[in-house]
């Protein structure tokens, strides 16, 4: 049964590029998170959804950050411009939307922003 | 704001021995706390959990306990495998659905 599918596993772009994460939650899933990891902060919550509506964005950083979930099998992080201190490890987590279900983490993308 | 966190950044143990891993909570309206397994690469593997009014949780080789009076959480492992070296996170469940992570433990074996 496969997990939580992240693309791509590495990016390196330079500043000011655009950058696009993609995931595919676990089938059935019916709620989708983004984190995001460094050293200094450790792992923080971006954004999640629930059956594709997002329900809690407080944790995104800036305007520069944004995601959609277009249906219920895909999902979308998107940093347009970039900049070096995005440089981090960014997963994402389904669940079924139960509040005592735990969420599952897929292996995440290393973006480097040079 | 509130926050999870950790005693210790590193743990070292020999294998074979019991590993125990603190976590300290400052949310005392917090009722779900989980532990994850984080191996090098990979994203956080869930490792067992513990509702507030609950004081223990055993799985295999895992035990949580949870002491709401001091509001600290400890993971205990079980006879220490080489298998078991990762980075080790608490989580407090704020909300219906969002988690709070701690800063991790990372747990080395010695051979």
């Amino acid at each position: 049964d496969a997990g939580v599918i992240q693309s791509p596993r590495h990016e390196v772009t330079e500043m000011g590029q655009e950058v696009t994460l993609r995931c595919k939650p676990i089938s059935g899933h019916n709620s989708l998170f983004w984190y995001r990891q460094t050293m200094m902060r450790g792992l923080e919550l971006l954004i999640y959804f629930n059956n594709n509506v997002p329900i809690d964005d407080s944790g995104m950083p800036e305007d520069r950050f944004s995601a959609k979930m277009p249906n219920a099998s895909f999902s979308t992080l998107k940093i347009q411009p970039s900049e070096p201190r995005d440089s981090a490890v960014y997963f994402c987590a389904s669940n079924t939307g139960l509040q005592t279900d735990t969420q599952y983490f897929g292996p995440g993308t290393r973006l480097t922003v040079l | 704001g509130e926050s999870v966190g950790l005693h210790l950044p590193t743990l070292s143990v020999q294998e074979g021995d019991n590993s125990i891993i603190n976590c300290a909570y400052s949310n005392s309206a917090s009722d779900y706390f989980i532990w994850y397994k984080q191996e090098s690469g990979k994203g956080p593997q869930f490792i067992i959990d513990i509702r507030s009014n609950m004081d223990k949780r055993q799985g295999q080789r895992v035990t949580v306990l949870l002491n709401k009076t001091v509001k600290h959480l400890s993971l205990q492992i079980a006879a220490t495998q080489p298998g078991d070296s990762a980075v080790y996170f608490c989580a407090e469940r704020q909300g219906a659905q969002k988690l709070v992570f701690g800063q991790g433990t990372r747990l080395t074996i010695n051979p």
